[in-house]
């Protein structure tokens, strides 16, 4: 069974310093990742999304991620993060084939202006 | 369009009571979700509808949950009776068959089991 692995669980930056977290998945084929972010108050959004062709993919409000297939990874990365970036996000993951997504348990981001 | 829609927002319940939530997809989207939102958690798979036929429900507790798609269109899941572990958020997903593989997701059902 596939699953997701994101080992950051709570993260507190100060306005403008650069972001990363880190997501792993485990599962040998062929895959499509996600990324999804819940802003206080509201519902699950996509930020972004890899199925296939360039390893480093953009998304909204300025974040991207890149692919490592050897790595099993699927980082998330934004340079510059802002207040309004706090939220939880959610790495995902499906197998190809198959829809349903698996998550990961989160990263609680904190951005102090 | 209009988004996945979820009703009610919020429930309290005590141990051993039912509770129901109820989903209406994004027009047109064949494929439905329900997840369980554990806090501190990522969201579960309980169960998927394609249409009105279940494709997966490995992972739901079905001695005490059921759901159903009758016309392929909107959904209801159900606790019966309810334990103290379900306290969770409710997430409903809808997809689109052609789907491009993204999930739209509603707004949640908080559901708090005293």
């Amino acid at each position: 069974a596939q699953s997701v692995s994101q080992h950051n669980h709570h993260v507190i930056l100060s306005e403008a310093a650069s972001l990363e977290l880190g997501c792993n998945y485990s599962y040998g084929g062929t895959v499509n990742l996600f990324w999804y972010v819940q802003y206080p108050g509201q519902h699950l959004q996509l930020l972004l999304k890899y199925f296939s062709g360039d390893p480093l993919v953009k998304g909204i409000k300025g974040f991207e991620a890149e692919f490592i297939k050897s790595k099993f990874s699927f980082n998330l990365r934004k340079p510059s993060v802002q207040w309004s970036d706090t939220a939880e996000y959610f790495c995902a993951v499906n197998a190809a084939g198959r829809r349903a997504l698996t998550f990961g348990s989160g990263t609680r981001l904190q951005v102090q202006p | 369009e209009a988004g996945v829609a979820q009703s009610p927002r919020y429930k309290i319940i005590e141990k051993r009571q039912s509770v129901a939530f109820w989903c209406n997809p994004i027009s047109g989207h064949a494929t439905l979700y329900w997840y369980q939102q554990i806090l501190g958690q990522g969201p579960k798979l309980l169960i998927q509808f394609q249409n009105n036929g279940v494709v997966d429900d490995s992972q739901l507790p079905k001695d005490r949950f059921s759901a159903e798609r009758l016309k392929g269109v909107d959904s209801t899941l159900k606790i019966q009776p309810a334990k103290l572990e379900d306290s969770a958020v409710y997430l409903c997903a809808s997809q689109d068959i052609s789907g491009a593989n993204v999930l739209t997701f509603g707004a949640g059902s908080r559901l708090t089991v005293l």
